[in-house]
């Protein structure tokens, strides 16, 4: 089946310091890949996606390739606002896996002044 | 405004009181989904339904119950809710497919004592 491995939080981070989540994948067939974030007390919120190899998403300063050869969809932000603080989830979906969306287990960045 | 709402937003009951979360959203989405969010798990899926009057297991049914009369919503049913159902639930919606966004409710945070 379908499974998402992401990296352990919490990242904790200065405010303008470079940000990378790790994100590795395990999919049957050839899956849509997806960022979301949950900002506290709230629902989660597509940040990005890309849908076949080789396709960046990005977003608010936020960006991700498809690495098909490597299984990775890793998030990176250049300079972090702590408004970017938040949990962030990697998910992906394939019509192989059922059409269901699989989440990793999210991560917690926090920024600081 | 395109949104997914859920009622209530909060909850707390005792073992073995039934309860129901709703769950509506606008969009005409066909594909509507129900996940619990617990510490270190992530999202996990109950129940989702593909159309109205098709409904299916997720990865942790036990215990759950739902049903889609209407394409616009899609109930949670706890029958006799235990301790461990205490979580974060989020409903979801999207249109069919395997690329397209899933849209997020605010979620539902119950306690069962």
């Amino acid at each position: 089946g379908n499974s998402v491995t992401q990296m352990e939080g919490p990242v904790t981070l200065s405010e303008e310091a470079f940000l990378t989540i790790n994100c590795t994948y395990t999919a049957t067939g050839y899956p849509s890949l997806f960022w979301y974030v949950q900002y506290p007390g709230e629902g989660l919120q597509l940040l990005l996606k890309a849908t076949k190899a080789d396709d960046k998403g990005s977003n608010k300063g936020f960006e991700a390739t498809y690495r098909k050869e490597t299984t990775s969809f890793h998030l990176e932000k250049g300079s972090v606002q702590v408004s970017d603080s938040a949990v962030y989830f990697c998910a992906l979906i394939s019509e192989g896996g059922g059409n269901k969306l699989t989440f990793g287990t999210g991560t917690q960045l926090k920024v600081e002044l | 405004e395109a949104q997914v709402t859920q009622n209530p937003r909060y909850l707390i009951t005792v073992t073995g009181k039934k309860l129901t979360v709703t769950c509506s959203q606008n969009m005409n989405h066909e594909y509507m989904s129900w996940y619990r969010q617990d510490p270190g798990l992530g999202l996990r899926q109950i129940y989702y339904s593909m159309n109205v009057e098709v409904t299916d297991k997720g990865d942790v049914p036990e215990g759950y119950k739902v049903s889609r009369k209407e394409k616009r919503n899609f109930p949670l049913i706890l029958e006799s809710p235990s301790p461990n159902q205490t979580s974060l639930y989020f409903c979801a919606s999207r249109r069919q497919g395997d690329s397209y966004e899933q849209y997020f409710g605010p979620g539902t945070r119950l306690t069962v004592t």
